[in-house]
């Protein structure tokens, strides 16, 4: 089955620095990759999504890329603020079906 | 938060009882999804449903029944609950949006298992 792993576990920076965390998975057959951020005593809420016909997307300061021959994918946020920091958490699926998470990023970022 | 409640939002019980969980949606989606979220697994899938009456298991289904007898509610019971099974409870939908399908999440159930 499908198996996806989180790099770092934590992350540090100062405010208005930027921020990458990496992913790779392990089923070639997959094809959708949120990714979601989590503040505490809440649910994941989905920050950004991507599909395997596209290799990036944006939105504002947040970016995903997609390597499908390597099968890894990154979340990039530029222009870090405080209300940056939270844990995140990437995901791959076939068909937006049954997710596969990371064990999840903690970002922090400094004033 | 796509319409989603979940009920309780905290609950404490005691090793051997029975629990119910309940997910509540109000816009009528058909795919449901409960996982569980505990430190160092990220959230892992326990059941699933693809509409009313048809469901399936998950990775992590041990311990666990799913019933979903109407549309809007999807309902988790542990049987008879342990101590492994203290964790943070989370519904999801799958939801069409402008992009495509995706998964949106409920605010979560935190359970303590004594």
């Amino acid at each position: 089955g499908e198996n996806v792993e989180q790099h770092p576990s934590t992350l540090s920076v100062q405010e208005g620095d930027s921020a990458v965390i990496k992913c790779t998975y392990s089923d070639s057959a997959s094809n959708y990759f949120p990714w979601y951020k989590q503040e505490l005593g809440k649910g994941p809420q989905l920050i950004i999504d991507i599909r395997s016909n596209v290799g990036e997307k944006k939105d504002q300061r947040i970016a995903v890329t997609l390597n499908k021959t390597a099968k890894h994918f990154s979340l990039h946020i530029t222009e870090t603020q405080p209300e940056d920091s939270a844990v995140y958490f990437c995901a791959a699926s076939y068909n937006t079906d049954k997710l596969i998470f990371g064990t999840g990023t903690r970002l922090q970022v400094f004033p | 938060d796509a319409g989603i409640t979940q009920s309780p939002r905290h609950k404490v019980t005691e090793t051997g009882t029975p629990v119910t969980l309940r997910c509540h949606q109000t816009e009528n989606h058909r795919y449901m999804y409960w996982y569980r979220q505990d430190p160092g697994h990220g959230l892992r899938l326990i059941h699933y449903s693809y509409g009313v009456k048809d469901t399936d298991k998950g990775e992590v289904s041990d311990g666990y029944s799913v019933s979903r007898s109407k549309t809007e509610d999807f309902l988790l019971t542990l049987e008879s609950a342990t101590s492994s099974q203290t964790s943070v409870y989370f519904c999801a939908i799958r939801s069409t949006g402008g992009t495509g399908e995706t998964q949106y999440f409920g605010p979560g159930t935190r359970l303590l298992v004594l």
